[in-house]
């Protein structure tokens, strides 16, 4: 079945510190490609999202480009902030799911002053 | 006001207890989702619903039931809970592929 794969946290970066957070999938069909972020004692929300290959999703300063090739969709910050702090989950839907969403397991980011 | 919203925030219960955690959405989705959070797992989904007479187990539905009482509001309960089911669980809705998620409800089962 569809599954999603990110790095294990948790990542620790110092402030203006780059960002990559990898995630890879498997799906036997077309999907969406999501990032959500939860912070603290909050529920998720969506960061950004792409539904074809070579798109481009960015919001906030975050960027992620579906690769249909390597199956990846791997989440870039050129410069975080101690506001960033949280887990980020990357996620896969099926347009033949019916909205069912596949999410990974998290990547925990800390970032420090 | 929050778009989906939880209740309760938190609660702490005996082994073999009923429990009920409640959902209501004002997003006028009709699509709404059950899931619980274990760290290092993500979220599993255990149960959804596409509308009021559509309802779905999902991948960890065994010792869960749901409720589907309106378009807004989706409830899920736990018959006999064990301490397994410790977790926070989320509700959510969906549209056009984005999910909607309330802030949780975080359950200990002692």
């Amino acid at each position: 079945g569809d599954s999603v794969t990110q790095m294990e946290g948790p990542v620790t970066l110092s402030e203006e510190a780059f960002l990559t957070i990898n995630c890879t999938y498997t799906a036997t069909g077309y999907p969406s490609l999501f990032w959500y972020v939860q912070y603290p004692g909050e529920g998720l929300q969506l960061l950004l999202k792409a539904t074809k290959a070579d798109d481009k999703g960015s919001n906030k300063g975050f960027e992620a480009t579906y690769r249909k090739e390597t199956t990846s969709f791997h989440l870039e910050k050129g410069s975080v902030q101690v506001s960033d702090s949280a887990v980020y989950f990357c996620a896969l839907s099926d347009f033949t799911s019916y909205d069912k969403v596949i999410f990974g397991p998290g990547t925990s980011l800390s970032v420090i002053p | 006001d929050a778009d989906v919203t939880q209740t309760p925030r938190n609660r702490i219960t005996k082994t073999g207890k009923r429990i009920m955690l409640e959902c209501s959405q004002t997003k006028g989705h009709d699509r709404m989702y059950w899931y619980r959070q274990d760290p290092g797992l993500g979220l599993r989904l255990i149960y959804y619903s596409f509308d009021v007479k559509d309802i779905n187990k999902g991948e960890i539905s065994d010792g869960y039931s749901v409720s589907r009482q309106a378009q807004a509001k989706f409830s899920l309960s736990l018959e006999s809970a064990i301490p397994n089911q410790t977790a926070l669980y989320f509700c959510a809705t969906s549209a056009y592929n984005e999910q909607f998620f309330g802030p949780g409800t975080r359950l200990t089962v002692l």
